[in-house]
């Protein structure tokens, strides 16, 4: 069974300060997503990372996927109260379409 | 970018009942959805995956005489709680992947049900 761990698991900051969420496993993965949700709704796909060591940009998100590809890494800079929800990562070893979610990590930015 | 729909977004009925909830991707045609489980604060939990055609799988501890899975066609998915209890209130979220995706699934918003 593959196993996610993300961390941290709550995360309250004041808006601009920088952040950064980890998701770590034993297990190599194909690709691994990076999803927000908000409360009530579903998660919304932020990213996905395939090749080892890949960096992506999104605006003042940065997201890094390991050289091994077993791990990942979510940075925000200069976060705003819009960045505020639950962030999930989620890694397959197939392209099968079936991921293991990390337990989430809750991230309140406030004003 | 892809779109998923689900209906009800909420649901409150009395034990005993049974309840449908529908998932269907919009855009684009989803050989695979799947169904989750989520608690307050908490990540989803896979409870089954669907796929067109065939008989769903179901995660382990998950009832499949419980929680009724229908993908009768690549854009439509059912999930059926049947003879709900309060213990199955929770959120459920589908979503539907597609195939030339790298695992990337895409989202419904979400049913809150409610069993009183």
């Amino acid at each position: 069974t593959q196993l996610l761990e993300q961390s941290p698991q709550f995360l309250s900051i004041q808006e601009g300060e920088n952040l950064t969420v980890y998701c770590n496993s034993s297990s190599v993965f194909s690709s691994l997503q990076w999803y927000r949700q908000e409360p009530g709704e579903g998660p919304v796909l932020l990213v996905t990372v395939v090749t080892g060591g890949e960096v992506k940009k999104l605006k003042r998100l940065t997201f890094q996927f390991g050289d091994a590809r077993k791990d990942s890494s979510l940075h925000i800079t200069a976060a705003q109260p819009g960045d505020t929800g639950l962030y999930l990562c989620a890694g397959a070893s197939t392209n099968a379409g079936k991921s293991t979610f990390g337990d989430g990590t809750t991230l309140t930015v406030k004003p | 970018g892809a779109v998923v729909s689900q209906h009800p977004s909420r649901v409150i009925c009395k034990s005993g009942t049974s309840v449908k909830i529908e998932c269907r991707s919009l855009d684009f045609q989803a050989t695979t959805m799947f169904w989750y489980r989520q608690f307050p604060k908490k990540s989803l939990m896979l409870m089954a995956t669907s796929n067109e055609g065939s008989k769903a799988t179901y995660e382990q501890g998950v009832e499949k005489d419980k929680f009724l899975i229908n993908h009768a066609s690549l854009t439509l998915s059912t999930l059926t709680v049947t003879s709900a209890h309060p213990e199955d209130s929770s959120f459920y979220i589908c979503s539907a992947h597609q195939v030339s995706s790298y695992n990337e699934q895409f989202f419904g918003p979400g049913t809150r049900l409610t069993v009183l």
